[in-house]
Order: C-alpha cells, then structure tokens, then sequence
C-alpha cells in the first residue's frame, strides 16, 4: 500500500564510502523529487526529474548524483561522502500539473561516522 | 528567487484551544500554490492543506483553515480544537507551476493536555 516508499530508513557509514537510497513510488506520478533535511528541520530541494528528464537541479555538490531508470523509480547515490552529508533525505513525487500536492516517502537518516 | 519565512520557531497551546501559525512569502510570480505540511516526531510528512494563489476563497481540511491574503503575501494556518496528535513541525510551502516547491524554516507546534 505505500505510496512512497525509500530505502533503507536508516544508513550508518563510514566517511569517504559511497552509497546509495532507493526510492519508488505507485501513484503513478511523472514528477519525482529528492529534498535535504538537516539538523535544524531546514528542507531543501536537491533535484527534480520528470518523465525520467531532470528538471531541478539545485546547488548541490557533485558527489550527489540521481538517477532515474523509470517514471517510478529515482535513486540518489553519494560518492565520497562527508561528514555535513549526514541528514534525512526524503523522496517525494507529485504529477506534473502544477496545483497537485508532493507525497513524501519516510525519509533516510544518513550519519556519517 | 522565492523565500518563505515562518516567524515562530516555537508555539503551544492548550488541548481544545486554537491557535494560528504564521507564514509570509516573497514572490514576483502571479500563479502559484501555497500548502502547510506536518512533520510528526515519526518523520513523515503529511500535506495538511493546500491553497492556489488565484482562489479567494481560504481552503479548509475540517479543523484546519487558513487565512490567505494575497496583497499582504501571507498564509495563516488556525487548528480549531487542538488535539494532542496535532504536535508535530508544521512547515509552510511555496510552489511554482513548475513544482519547485520552497519551505519554511517550520514551527514546532505542542499541544499540551
């Protein structure tokens, strides 16, 4: 029944690994998101895609990278990460039309040890 | 660029009491859609209500109501009957039409029983 959902919930991992968050949604929605959650609640968009294309795609470091392999799916992998790295990260996805809601996954807490 | 401000970092109220969160935005654009989210201690976010900038009429989600001027840039959320489940962040958004959607630092909200 989940509509968004992400994993893993929880991601412990060393500095300078890098690793990736899954992220599939079954609302049938062409728009998918990733956003930031950091330490002070702030939440930050990081990258949209639609239809598999990107859309948004904010100041974020490189080491970031999304991919979508479908309408469905949109995964974000992080080289090399750092230390400020460690946040939640949520997937959302919305339809394309611009009054409709985004439907948020759980969320991933990253640390970085 | 589109900023959103939420000026209360922290606000409570008395179970069954109202109480009003504020939410201001800067904005050049003409269409666009204003929403309030919910962030549980479980970390889920979960749309409270939503309101499209050319509609007059302030939307309502049954103990939820918000008071939406246009001219004055502002989005009020008011939650009639505090219950204690209402405790959580409450974040207020910022959309264009093309789904870039902006946050609110958020407002910790306890209803105290």
């Amino acid at each position: 029944d989940t509509a968004v959902s992400q994993t893993p919930k929880y991601l412990v991992t060393q500095m300078g690994n890098d690793k990736s968050i899954k992220c599939e949604q079954n609302l049938g929605h062409d728009t998918m998101y990733w956003y930031k959650q950091d330490s002070k609640k702030f939440l930050k968009i990081m990258f949209s895609y639609n239809n598999k294309e990107l859309i948004i795609n904010e100041t974020v470091p490189n080491r970031f990278s999304p991919k979508s392999p479908d309408k469905a799916h949109l995964n974000l992998h992080i080289n090399s990460l750092e230390l400020g790295d460690s946040a939640v990260y949520f997937c959302a996805s919305s339809h394309k039309a611009g009054n409709q809601p985004q439907h948020f996954g759980d969320g991933t807490r990253l640390s970085i040890l | 660029a589109q900023t959103v401000t939420q000026s209360q970092p922290e606000m409570s109220v008395q179970e069954a009491e109202t109480v009003t969160l504020s939410c201001t935005y800067d904005t050049s654009e003409s269409n666009y859609y204003l929403f309030w989210y919910k962030q549980p201690p479980s970390r889920q976010m979960i749309l409270v209500i939503r309101q499209e900038a050319y509609k007059q009429q302030n939307a309502t989600e049954n103990r939820f109501s918000v008071n939406f001027q246009k001219a004055a840039k502002s989005f009020s959320l008011k939650i009639s009957d505090s219950q204690l489940g209402d405790t959580a962040m409450y974040f207020c958004a910022f959309m264009k039409p093309d789904n870039d959607m902006r946050f609110g630092a958020g407002t910790r909200l306890t209803v105290k029983p």
